[in-house]
C-alpha cells in the first residue's frame, strides 16, 4: 500500500459547483497535512495546511482530516474556472522535514 | 522578483550527456530541496540540504550529484543521462523552524527535462 493514495482524475464539475478532493494515507505518524494547488506548467503553491484533526476554512476553502480514518478532505465552494488546477495532497510527520505527496487530482471547473 | 528561481526550464539533451540544473532563493531559507516530477505527476523528493549540509538523501542514483556552493543555491548535477531521467524537476526551499512549527516549503517553476 502506498503512503499516500490520492484519486488522479481528471474530475470535471460546472463552475459553481462544489469540489470535494481527498486522499487516504497508511501512515499514522503522519501529523501535518497540506494541499498544495499546481497550474499547468507551474511550481506547487500551498493553498492550506492543518496540523492534526479537524477542520480550516479559508474562504471558499475548507480543508479537513480525520485521522481515525486516516482521510483527508478538500472541499472549494463555488468553484471557479481559476480553480482548475492539480491539486496534490502532502503530509509529513512531527519534526519530519520529509513530504509525501500523493498523485494529485486535476480539476476542470467548466464555465 | 521570484522567490525561488531555477535555470533553465527547458532542457532537452541526448542520452549520455551531462547536464547540470540551477537554484536561488533569495527568501533567506536555510533548506533547499530537489524534487522530480514524473509523467504522471506524482512529486517525490531527492535531496535536502539545510545550512550547506545534506539532510535528505532519498534513493537517488549516484548519477546524480546536488552541490550547495552557499545556503542561496542548490545546483543539481546529472551525469550519464538516461531516458528515465526525463521529468520536471523542482527546487524548493523552507525555512527552519524549529520545534514544531510547520515546514512551509515555496516551489521553484521546474525545469522540463527532456532526454532523447
Amino acid at each position: 500500500q502506498k503512503e499516500v493514495e490520492q484519486d488522479p482524475g481528471p474530475l470535471s464539475v460546472p463552475e459553481g459547483a462544489i469540489v470535494s478532493l481527498n486522499c487516504t494515507y497508511s501512515n499514522s505518524a503522519f501529523q501535518y497535512f497540506m494541499w498544495y494547488r499546481q497550474y499547468s506548467r507551474k511550481g506547487p503553491e500551498l493553498l492550506m495546511y492543518t496540523y492534526s484533526s479537524g477542520n480550516k476554512e479559508d474562504g471558499r476553502f475548507t480543508a479537513q482530516v480525520d485521522k481515525s480514518s486516516k482521510y483527508i478532505s478538500l472541499f472549494i465552494r463555488d468553484s471557479q474556472p481559476s480553480d482548475s488546477a492539480t491539486y496534490l495532497c502532502a503530509m509529513s510527520s512531527l519534526r519530519d522535514d520529509k513530504i509525501i505527496f500523493g498523485k494529485g487530482t486535476r480539476l476542470h471547473i467548466l464555465p | 522578483d521570484t522567490a525561488v528561481s531555477q535555470t533553465p526550464k527547458y532542457l532537452v539533451t541526448q542520452m549520455g550527456n551531462d547536464k547540470s540544473i540551477k537554484c536561488e532563493q533569495n527568501l533567506g531559507h536555510d533548506t533547499m530541496y530537489w524534487y522530480k516530477q514524473d509523467s504522471k505527476k506524482f512529486l517525490k523528493i531527492m535531496f535536502s540540504y539545510n545550512n550547506k549540509e545534506l539532510i535528505i538523501n532519498e534513493t537517488v542514483p549516484n548519477r546524480f550529484s546536488p552541490k550547495s556552493p552557499d545556503k542561496a543555491h542548490l545546483n543539481l548535477h546529472i551525469n550519464s543521462l538516461e531516458l528515465g531521467d526525463s521529468a520536471v524537476y523542482f527546487c524548493a526551499s523552507s525555512q527552519d523552524p524549529g520545534g514544531n512549527s510547520y515546514n512551509e516549503q515555496f516551489f521553484g517553476p521546474g525545469t522540463r527535462l527532456t532526454v532523447l
